[in-house]
């Protein structure tokens, strides 16, 4: 059964315009909520997280949204730039501590020139 | 600082082959994790440390062995490969308790296995 669940598998936009990510989660005990940058062939990077004592977390043209009773986050970048085409994983930590994160599948990010 | 490092980044292992993912870091994290990732799957946890001496199971454990007798290095065993662990490696490691969640990743073991 998956717990963090990343339903787009892809997104296309223009540059300039707004991307959003979004990604739901089935565990009332996650209260930690993170989004990871992945390039081919290289290890996921951390973008920004946001903890379920807060609905929002921005940090420069990234910003996470979380509605808790939704058990629904999004992950908004304003504007895309073409160096932001990669793969956005979510990934959620419960009660237990960052040891174990729990990922989506991910959402390919491609902003076209 | 180097952060995490793995090696190596290639590897290409016979059915029943034994081998060690090597993993170290050197940002004097408490916690280590490994996971693999597969086409589609996303990352899933194999075994993760908490501190030296002590490591525990995740979500997909079996086929795997971990030790953690330093606080840099968190090492992965395949005892018999098999061509179902066949994937990409990640290692991981974070400061733990209230140090923050955000784990760091190392740049991938990619393994296959014929």
């Amino acid at each position: 059964d998956q717990q963090v669940k990343q339903n787009s598998p892809s997104l296309s936009v223009q540059e300039g315009r707004i991307s959003i990510l979004n990604c739901d989660y089935t565990n009332s005990m996650f209260d930690y909520f993170l989004w990871y940058k992945k390039y081919p062939a290289e290890g996921p990077t951390f973008l920004i997280s946001i903890s379920s004592i807060k609905d929002k977390n921005e940090d420069g043209r990234f910003t996470v949204f979380l509605n808790k009773s939704a058990k629904h986050l999004s992950l908004h970048i304003v504007p895309s730039q073409p160096g932001d085409s990669a793969v956005y994983f979510c990934a959620a930590s419960d009660l237990g501590g960052s040891e174990k994160l729990v990922f989506g599948k991910g959402t390919k990010l491609t902003v076209n020139p | 600082n180097a952060g995490v490092t793995q090696t190596p980044k290639f590897q290409v292992l016979k059915t029943g082959q034994s081998m060690t993912l090597q993993c170290a870091q050197d940002m004097n994290h408490e916690y280590m994790s490994w996971y693999r990732q597969d086409p589609g799957m996303g990352l899933r946890l194999i075994h993760y440390s908490v501190g030296a001496g002590i490591t525990d199971q995740g979500e997909v454990p079996n086929g795997y062995n971990v030790s953690r007798s330093t606080t840099e290095d968190f090492p992965l065993r395949l005892l018999s490969a098999a061509p179902s662990q066949t994937s990409v490696y990640f290692c991981a490691s974070s400061y733990g308790g209230t140090g923050g969640y955000e784990q760091y990743f190392g740049p991938g073991t990619r393994l296959t296995v014929t």
